[in-house]
């Protein structure tokens, strides 16, 4: 069973310009959640999609969004980059809400230059 | 604000020293508290905690947790450098769906 894959692995962006991150969970999983990961803060979650909806949010700004497709793929969009915004961020499935069952992807690690 | 501490921030042992990881919580609507293992980028799961006292062993891995202290171990026994990692906590908070709120972690380093 093929695992978490995020795409891409790595990306440079410049200040301002926004970004589109992809996740395919695994096959069968309808639950997708973001996480944001930098050395300062650790891991921070972002959002949480489960059958195309919007199930839970963390505490980032509106440049910060995402969706979820009728395949279960979920892409991540960060409008306006800032530095901060550099970090690896990452991506999780599950087939619903039991969280020993969440895996995780190999992230995409942003830099914002 | 939902918070999870984790200490020590960083520790260098040996082959075949103990090591115990800590994580303290303060969360509104806890639901369980987990661990997991960063090597690389991924995170792997190891352990998920709901009641407190239960200790829960995978091999020389262990975990409790104290829900009336509001904190949970880590034990890693006889260790190997394989174990150089980061270790994460995490705690289920909320109604429902996966939100994890994560501590710091912990960078565990394994001497030969």
């Amino acid at each position: 069973k093929a695992g978490v894959t995020q795409t891409p692995r790595y990306l440079i962006k410049t200040r301002g310009q926004q970004v589109t991150l992809s996740c395919s969970p695994i096959s069968g999983h309808r639950s997708v959640s973001w996480y944001q990961q930098t050395p300062g803060q650790g891991l921070q979650f972002l959002f949480e999609y489960f059958s195309e909806t919007q199930r839970n949010k963390g505490n980032f700004p509106g440049r910060f969004s995402g969706r979820q497709f009728s395949n279960s793929r979920s892409e991540m969009n960060v409008s306006t980059l800032e530095l901060g915004d550099s970090a690896l961020y990452l991506c999780a499935s599950s087939s619903g809400t039991r969280p020993e069952k969440l895996f995780f992807g190999s992230g995409t690690q942003l830099s914002v230059l | 604000e939902d918070k999870v501490v984790q200490s020590p921030l960083s520790l260098v042992v040996h082959e075949g020293d103990t090591v115990t990881l800590n994580c303290s919580y303060e969360v509104t609507n806890f639901r369980s508290l987990l661990w997991y293992k960063q090597e690389k980028k991924a995170p792997t799961f190891l352990f998920m905690l709901t009641s407190s006292g239960i200790e829960k062993k995978s091999g020389r891995l262990s975990s409790i947790l104290d829900k009336k202290e509001l904190f949970s171990i880590l034990n890693i026994t006889a260790t190997q450098t394989g174990d150089s990692a980061i270790y994460l906590c995490a705690v289920e908070v909320g109604a429902a769906g996966n939100k994890l709120t994560f501590g710091g972690g912990t960078r565990v380093l394994v001497k030969p």
